[in-house]
C-alpha cells in the first residue's frame, strides 16, 4: 500500500537552531510530495511541494525539502528555528495525476525559547 | 478571496440528533475534500468531488454519512443519526486544476454528546 511515513511524533529544538521533521514515502511511480503545517485551532496551511525537477524545494517561511529518490525521503528542513513555528506538520503524498492528498500521521514540532 | 469557508465552527450535539456540516470552496477550484480529523487515527479523506461529482466516498465510514455538492460554491457533509465515537475536527478543502496544493478551510469541531 501507497504511504507517507513520519518516525517522530514530536520533535524539540531550540530557537535558532537548525530543524529537521523527517518523512519518508511508498509511493509507486512519480508522487508528488507535500508538507503542511497546522497552528493550534486551524485549519492545514500548504508549505511547498515537489513535483518535478530540483531535488531541493524551497517553500513558505523560510521552509526548504530535499526530495532524496534514493533514500524515498522527503525531510523538511529549516536552517534557524522560531518559537513561532512550533506547530503540527504533516507530510503528504498524492499519486502522480490525481492530486488527492493523503497525510502521514503529523509530527509536533516544539521550538523552546 | 476569503479563502474555504466552513461551518458552524463548533457543533455540540446529542447522540441520535442530525448534524450538517458545511462547506463553500474558494471559487473557481475543481476539487473539493472532506477530511476528518482524530487524535486517534489522524487526518481520513472521507469523500472528494470533481465538478461537483463525488469520485471516491470509499472513506466514508457509515451510511449514516452523506456528503453532496449541489453547486460549485457549496458542499454539505451530514451525519444522521450522530454517535459519541464521530466526534472529531472534520475539514474541507478545494484545490483547483492547475495548482496541485489543496487549501483548508479552518474546520468544524463536533463533539456529539
Amino acid at each position: 500500500a501507497q504511504s507517507v511515513a513520519q518516525p517522530e511524533d514530536q520533535v524539540n529544538v531550540a530557537e535558532g537552531n537548525p530543524l529537521t521533521v523527517k518523512c519518508t514515502y511508498s509511493v509507486s511511480g512519480n508522487p508528488y510530495l507535500f508538507w503542511y503545517v497546522q497552528y493550534p485551532n486551524r485549519g492545514l496551511q500548504f508549505l511547498l511541494k515537489y513535483i518535478t525537477g530540483d531535488n531541493l524545494v524551497k517553500g513558505s517561511y523560510g521552509f526548504e525539502a530535499e526530495f532524496n529518490k534514493s533514500q524515498t525521503s522527503f525531510h523538511l528542513k529549516k536552517p534557524s528555528a522560531l518559537v513561532s513555528d512550533s506547530a503540527l506538520y504533516f507530510c503528504a503524498y498524492a499519486s502522480g495525476g490525481s492530486y488527492i492528498p493523503t497525510f502521514g500521521r503529523g509530527t509536533s514540532l516544539i521550538v523552546h525559547p | 478571496d476569503a479563502g474555504v469557508i466552513q461551518s458552524p465552527r463548533h457543533e455540540v450535539t446529542e447522540m441520535g440528533q442530525e448534524v450538517t456540516l458545511r462547506c463553500k470552496p474558494i471559487s473557481g477550484h475543481d476539487y473539493l475534500f472532506w477530511y476528518r480529523q482524530t487524535m486517534m487515527r489522524g487526518l481520513e479523506l472521507l469523500i472528494y468531488f470533481n465538478n461537483n461529482v463525488p469520485i471516491d466516498d470509499s472513506g466514508m465510514p457509515e451510511d449514516r454519512f452523506s456528503a453532496k455538492m449541489p453547486n460549485a460554491s457549496f458542499s454539505t457533509l451530514k451525519i444522521q443519526p450522530s454517535e459519541p465515537r464521530d466526534s472529531a475536527v472534520y475539514f474541507c478543502a478545494s484545490s483547483g486544476r492547475s495548482r496541485t496544493e489543496a487549501f483548508f478551510g479552518q474546520g468544524t469541531r463536533l463533539t456529539v454528546v
